[in-house]
């Protein structure tokens, strides 16, 4: 159980363009998913908090025009990248948070290699 | 601020020898404290975590580790090292308090780089 998929796995889109990025938890609902950004041998960037109806919460420095993000269902967040430029390929992650019954805990999606032409 | 020290950027060990992946961490509260591996181009997956109780935890793939209070430590450790380990582990950190909104963010350390040689 606790599954989280993304979509794509990789894209590879050309300079002005806009990139969009899945991430669907699988096997559970999922208020609040988290969005991440890792450079190449660098560690995990925390970019927005992602709330089912309601609007993201975005981590100082992160610009909320160039990250358009939408959590519409409580299965499903989508991270779209506007107007992307070279310095925007990184690896993206997403994860899903689940309540238990004492705590909660984020699951990891598998990722998606952005590359910007 | 809560934050996550791994101070190793690479760990090499000889296959079959222990290994140990060091992780301190400072959090205003109590902690969870978690550990994930990473393989190219891929996610990030669960090993174990600590979240109450003993303060040995056990998780994925033979691995380990001990929540150690007094030095903020929580050290991953597996007894017997296999080439199959070479990935690179992440250590995160986040407070135990739950917020009213809940969205509590999780802390990753800059990653140390296992090398496991044959």
């Amino acid at each position: 159980g606790a599954v989280v998929s993304q979509h794509p796995s990789w894209v590879i889109c050309k300079s002005g363009t806009s990139v969009k990025i899945e991430c669907r938890s699988l096997d559970f609902q999922a208020t609040t998913m988290f969005w991440y950004r890792q450079f190449p041998k660098q560690s995990l960037m925390l970019m927005a908090t992602s709330n089912e109806g309601s609007k993201a919460t975005y981590e100082q420095g992160v610009e909320k025009d160039k990250f358009l993000i939408n959590h519409a269902s409580l299965t499903l967040s989508t991270l779209t990248v506007t107007s992307a430029h070279p310095e925007d390929s990184s690896f993206y992650i997403c994860s899903a948070r689940l309540w238990t019954l004492s705590y909660n805990e984020q699951f990891f999606g598998p990722g998606t290699r952005l590359t910007v032409l | 601020a809560q934050s996550v020290a791994q101070p190793e950027d690479q760990v090499n060990v000889a296959e079959g020898n222990p290994l140990t992946v060091k992780c301190t961490y400072s959090v205003s509260g109590n902690p969870y404290l978690f550990w994930y591996v990473q393989y190219p181009n891929r996610g990030l997956q669960f090993l174990l975590k600590y979240i109450t109780g003993d303060n040995l935890v056990k998780g994925s793939y033979g691995f380990e580790a001990e929540f150690n209070k007094s030095q903020t430590s929580f050290h991953l450790k597996k007894p017997s090292a296999l080439v199959s380990d070479s990935a690179l582990y992440f250590c995160a950190v986040r407070d135990s308090f739950i917020s009213n909104f809940g969205n509590e963010k999780l802390t990753f350390g800059t990653g140390t780089r296992l090398t496991i040689i044959p």
